[in-house]
């Protein structure tokens, strides 16, 4: 259990293009999913808290208007990367937290696979 | 301000061996703290949590120790296996005074497992 998927895993965009990465529970609900960015060799920095049904918090030096993002439902979020530039390549990594799962308390973050933006 | 630390980027370990993977932190708040594990191109992968009322935590290869006045925690792998080298990071939680389980990284350790 606890399934995260991404999708895409892989984009290439020209500059200036808007890039909309999606982020599944696939089974399990996640009422909190978060969007981190890892750049290589470093660690993962954690971009924003996304709760179902309310606005994305933002990490400080995140711009809310630059990364846009939409927690709809209690299985999906949504990055978009509005008008990316090369320096918004990075791998974008989502995960959900787990609050209650087959009457088991749980306090465990589980992670999707990533997905690698490159902004030429 | 690096909250989370692994001030060991790389480490080697002989297969059969015992792999300490050492991170400190910073912030006294941080009360629960996990392991991941990462693999070059994919999601971090959950390994153990332990909480601050808890010193010690153990699953199968791997445990997981707290010591809270050193603001320290390590985790054992024994034996170590080829298949266990990977990134392996360190994150801390300040769940019950926040509310908001968000979790702060630290840099990552490389561990090779020499076969």
């Amino acid at each position: 259990g606890a399934v995260v998927s991404q999708h895409p895993s892989r984009v290439i965009c020209k500059s200036g293009t808007s890039v909309k990465i999606e982020c599944r529970s696939l089974d399990f609900q996640a009422t909190t999913m978060f969007w981190y960015r890892q750049f290589p060799k470093q660690s993962l920095m954690l971009m924003a808290t996304s709760n179902e049904g309310s606005k994305a918090t933002y990490e400080q030096g995140v711009e809310k208007d630059k990364f846009l993002i939409n927690h709809a439902s209690l299985t999906l979020s949504t990055l978009t990367v509005t008008s990316a530039h090369p320096e918004d390549s990075s791998f974008y990594i989502c995960s959900a937290r787990v609050l209650f799962s087959g009457g088991l308390l749980y306090n465990e973050q589980f992670f999707g696979p990533g997905t690698r933006l490159t902004v030429l | 301000d690096q909250q989370v630390k692994q001030n060991s980027p790389s480490l080697s370990v002989q297969e059969g061996r015992i792999s300490i993977l050492n991170c400190d932190y910073t912030n006294s708040m941080f009360d629960y703290f996990l392991w991941y594990k990462k693999y070059p191109a994919e999601g971090p992968t959950f390994l153990i949590s332990i909480s601050s009322i808890k010193d010690k935590n153990e699953d199968g290869r791997f445990t997981v120790f707290l010591n809270k006045s050193a603001k320290h925690l390590s985790l054992h792998i024994v034996p170590s296996q080829p298949g266990d080298s990977a990134v392996y990071f360190c994150a801390a939680s300040a769940s019950l005074s926040s509310g908001t389980y968000k979790y702060i990284f630290g840099t990552g350790t490389r561990l090779k497992v020499l076969a």
